[in-house]
């Protein structure tokens, strides 16, 4: 069965650095979405892409964070500097349609600490 | 705006007992709803979803109907086993929107043998 995949499953980094979280989405979904857990809390909503553009973003998807599908199977979370508050698990989903009910098929996470 | 509300766990159950996990939203238009699973160092997956009022979602025993009259979507199975130890979570996608999911805090379940 197709699957979502992360990489790297846990990623540690100074605060400040930038890191690069990868997704590889399933390969005929058309529509992508990261989400983040911090530890304890709810799974938020952090951005929507599709057709090379995002089309929606929360508030917590400021300037720091950026998308990017460089080469038609990857989807990639950069963060430039960050924060300790960023420290959470990172969840990539893939989409074959955004409405009408369709299946979010997510990825293991990435979990990211940052010191 | 929307959101989703689920009871606090963790929850703890003897094999065999009844679950009932509640959940409710808050939304305009109509929203398709769902309940996720996360077994232990996996992602979420699906376990069942609706899509409008009085629709009933069921898959592996789970069940959950769209209530829309109590804005409420509570998942039920008629007897757990140790294997659906896990946390739940309850969520909406907007009518109006890119498919973003709105969840719940999760509900942690333990089934004891």
């Amino acid at each position: 069965e197709p699957e979502v995949t992360q990489t790297p499953s846990h990623q540690v980094t100074q605060m400040g650095q930038e890191v690069i979280l990868h997704c590889v989405p399933i390969s005929n979904h058309l529509y992508f979405y990261w989400y983040r857990q911090i530890l304890g809390q709810k799974v938020e909503f952090l951005v929507s892409f599709y057709n090379n553009e995002i089309s929606e973003k929360s508030e917590i998807f400021d300037d720091q964070f950026s998308v990017e599908r460089p080469d038609g199977s990857n989807f990639t979370l950069k963060i430039r500097s960050t924060k300790l508050e960023d420290s959470a698990m990172y969840f990539c989903a893939s989409s074959i349609q955004d409405r009408g009910g369709y299946e979010q098929y997510f990825g293991p996470g990435t979990r990211l600490t940052v010191t | 705006g929307n959101s989703v509300t689920q009871m606090e766990g963790p929850v703890t159950l003897s094999e065999e007992a009844f679950l009932t996990i509640n959940c409710t939203y808050t939304a305009t238009g109509y929203p398709s709803l769902f309940w996720y699973v996360q077994y232990p160092g996996e992602g979420l997956q699906l376990l069942l979803k609706a899509t409008k009022a009085d629709d009933k979602g069921s898959n592996k025993g789970f069940e959950a109907t769209y209530r829309k009259e109590t804005t409420s979507f509570h998942l039920e199975k008629g007897s757990v086993q140790v294997s659906d130890s896990a946390v739940y979570f309850c969520a909406l996608s907007a009518s109006s929107n890119t498919g973003k999911l709105i969840f719940g805090q999760g509900t942690t379940l333990q089934v004891k043998p």
